[in-house]
């Protein structure tokens, strides 16, 4: 069975540096990849996806995030973060090949950016 | 924009009541998921459906069912509540295919 691990649950980061939340998942034939993003008391927000082509996806607010095959990972970054950006992140895999739309998610990353 | 509306943002229930979370998407969507959201946990799947009164089960249905009258509106039914379901609900919708998955903005349900 397909399986999401980040292995952070929190990123303290200081204001305008660089973050990387990583993200490892079981291998599979063929899987499509997603960031969310969930800011308190609200639902999830998507932040990029890889469906396909290109291994380097940017997404909203900055991010980007490159699929690894080889290494099974897919790491979300961003060159200079901002307080705004502190929020729960959440990865998430659909495997492609059994035809079903049901993710499995990470257990999340709290990012805290400090002034 | 994709509308995903939970019916209740918070939710206080006593244990044995029978609970009914209701969420109702606009986009004509086929597939709708109910999720668990616990600290560590990440989100788990409850339940979901690919189409009316279709459903399947997810990874912790225990305790749990839905109904699926209407294409736009799946219910997650609590049929005895329990303190171990206190907890974040949120419902996601998605078209066929390799959908994105919109969200709502949640239920926080507590269960005393």
């Amino acid at each position: 069975a397909q399986s999401v691990t980040q292995l952070d649950s929190q990123v303290p980061v200081f204001e305008e540096a660089p973050v990387e939340l990583r993200c490892n998942y079981s291998s599979s034939v063929s899987v499509y990849l997603f960031w969310y993003v969930q800011y308190p008391n609200q639902g999830l927000q998507l932040l990029l996806k890889y469906l396909s082509g290109s291994t380097l996806v940017k997404g909203i607010n900055g991010f980007e995030a490159e699929f690894n095959k080889s290494q099974t990972s897919f790491h979300l970054r961003k060159p200079s973060v901002h307080i705004s950006d502190t929020a729960e992140y959440f990865c998430a895999v659909s495997d492609g090949a059994s035809g079903t739309y049901k993710y499995i998610f990470g257990t999340g990353t709290r990012l805290k950016v400090l002034a | 924009d994709v509308k995903v509306t939970q019916s209740s943002r918070y939710l206080v229930k006593r244990t044995g009541e029978k609970v009914f979370l209701e969420c109702v998407q606009d986009m004509d969507h086929e597939n709708m998921f109910w999720y668990r959201q616990d600290p560590g946990l990440g989100l788990r799947l409850i339940y979901f459906s690919y189409d009316v009164k279709m459903k399947e089960k997810g990874d912790i249905p225990e305790g749990y069912s839905v109904s699926r009258e209407k294409k736009e509106r799946f219910s997650l039914i609590l049929e005895s509540a329990s303190t171990n379901q206190t907890s974040m609900y949120l419902c996601a919708s998605t078209s066929t295919g390799v959908g994105i998955q919109y969200f709502g903005a949640g239920t926080r349900l507590s269960v005393l």
